[in-house]
């Protein structure tokens, strides 16, 4: 089992492209969610999604946008890509609902927009 | 008042020693705790649950204070490996499944 998977690893835009970064996983949990991660700010919530065709916006959702077609996938599009969107992108995944679930995060996709 | 707080240090310890790092929360109503770990360029992962009644796993023991609205953990006889930062993190009341991070205490273990 793979677990969660993130691609690209890295990735490097000019202000205004588009791009997709991918999330997969083969852990059939229902939720699943991207944060991203600055210097000095922690993790913070982007979207998440707590099962197909369920999304919602979390702490920070502007300039991106999610869709979950399928239990496996979770991809995260940024629309116009902006200098403020540098950072560290985390997927994780864990089981619906409830208290107390581990959440398990992809290894991190670290963008560059110049 | 943010709504997870941790001291970022960074905490610079010897081999052996013992290291205790705290945490506060702003709402009262939250209901699951956590501590993860992540290691330089990696992602977090979890190291513990949080349980009000105190929990322990090996030389690591985390603490609840309802009423004081703070968490704690101990780390005993440190090793090299356990430099990292730790992270407390908290459900938010929005969605249970969400969870809000603190910004993590970096740990340095010297030989």
């Amino acid at each position: 089992n793979a677990g969660v998977t993130q691609t690209p690893k890295f990735q490097v835009l000019k202000t205004g492209q588009s791009m997709t970064l991918q999330c997969a996983q083969d852990m059939n949990h229902e939720y699943m969610s991207w944060y991203r991660q600055d210097p000095g700010m922690g993790l913070r919530l982007i979207h998440y999604s707590v099962g197909a065709g369920i999304t919602d916006q979390g702490e920070v959702p502007n300039g991106y946008n999610v869709s979950r077609s399928t239990t496996e996938d979770f991809p995260l599009r940024l629309l116009s890509a902006a200098p403020s969107q540098t950072s560290v992108y985390f997927c994780a995944t864990g089981l619906a609902g409830g208290l107390d679930n581990e959440q398990f995060f992809g290894p991190g996709t670290r963008l560059t927009v110049l | 008042r943010k709504e997870v707080e941790q001291d970022p240090g960074p905490f610079n310890v010897p081999e052996g020693a013992t290291v205790a790092f705290n945490c506060t929360y702003s709402n009262s109503a939250s209901q699951s705790f956590f501590w993860y770990r992540q290691d330089c360029r990696k992602e977090p992962k979890l190291l513990m649950s949080v349980y009000s009644s105190g929990n322990e796993d090996g030389r690591f023991t985390a603490q609840l204070n309802r009423a004081s609205q703070y968490i704690s953990l101990l780390i005993r006889d440190s090793k090299l490996s356990d430099s990292a930062t730790y992270l407390c993190v908290v459900n938010s009341l929005r969605s249970q499944g969400n969870l809000i991070f603190g910004k993590g205490t970096k740990l340095s273990v010297k030989p």
